[in-house]
């Protein structure tokens, strides 16, 4: 596809079960955002990933929360043991850095995750 | 941490109305940038600035850089349905390149 894609769509799970959410960036896009968009708020930034080097995990909230990305490709988002707290439209967004890490984000439509 | 307020929270104007809607970081921004995000999708970017001072425009929209490099606002001018949404500001910091602070939006509405 054209965009970046995210899938599921939504997904609903009890509290306590581990999901996984996945990130298709764009094709040739290095760079790959994920964030956290509660309701009614701004996205909250968790992790960044470039390339080959470290991701930047600096955002991620505890321990419970760890991404993985294949190469420059597809990415993972899993949250282990959730909690309703964790509920929230988690997006991603993929970029080519110019000079330095790129500002033209492109956003996938998310993921809305209900913990109950 | 770092602190991004975004007012106001919503606007309910008519068609043809300007709107100004701004952004103000309790820290130093190197890039601020403006979003819109519709119901159910990825927020998309509408303008990026770079330099304190700098004025842009795309179209009827009108964005500025505060020269303290701690505000920014952007202008609507001759609203249309079309512009019902959310707009985000989004800066990033100077001291972590990779890092974007989201403010908590503004929600547009236009009656016609």
């Amino acid at each position: 596809g054209a965009g970046v894609s995210q899938s599921p769509s939504n997904k609903v799970t009890e509290k306590g079960k581990d999901v996984e959410l996945r990130c298709d960036p764009i094709s040739g896009h290095t760079a790959l955002y994920w964030y956290r968009q509660r309701l009614g708020q701004g996205l909250e930034f968790l992790i960044y990933f470039q390339g080959n080097s470290a991701p930047d995990k600096s955002g991620l909230p505890s321990d419970r929360f760890s991404a993985e990305r294949t190469g420059e490709s597809v990415s993972t988002l899993t949250i282990q043991r959730t909690q309703q707290e964790d509920s929230a439209v988690y997006l991603c967004a993929s970029s080519v850095p110019k000079t330095g890490p790129s500002y033209e984000q492109y956003f996938g439509p998310g993921t809305r995750l209900t913990v109950t | 941490g770092q602190q991004l307020n975004q007012s106001p929270q919503s606007m309910f104007i008519q068609e043809g109305e300007d709107v100004s809607m701004n952004c103000t970081s309790s820290s130093i921004f190197n890039t601020w940038l403006w979003y819109k995000q519709d119901p159910g999708e990825g927020p998309v970017l509408l303008i990026a600035l770079y330099k304190a001072g700098e004025l842009t425009s795309n179209g009827r929209l009108t964005a500025q850089f505060g020269i303290t490099r701690k505000d920014s606002f952007l202008n609507i001018s001759a609203s249309i349905p079309s512009d019902v949404g959310i707009y985000f500001c989004a800066g990033r910091d100077a001291d972590n390149f990779n890092k974007f602070y989201f403010g908590s939006g503004t929600k547009l509405n236009v009656k016609p």
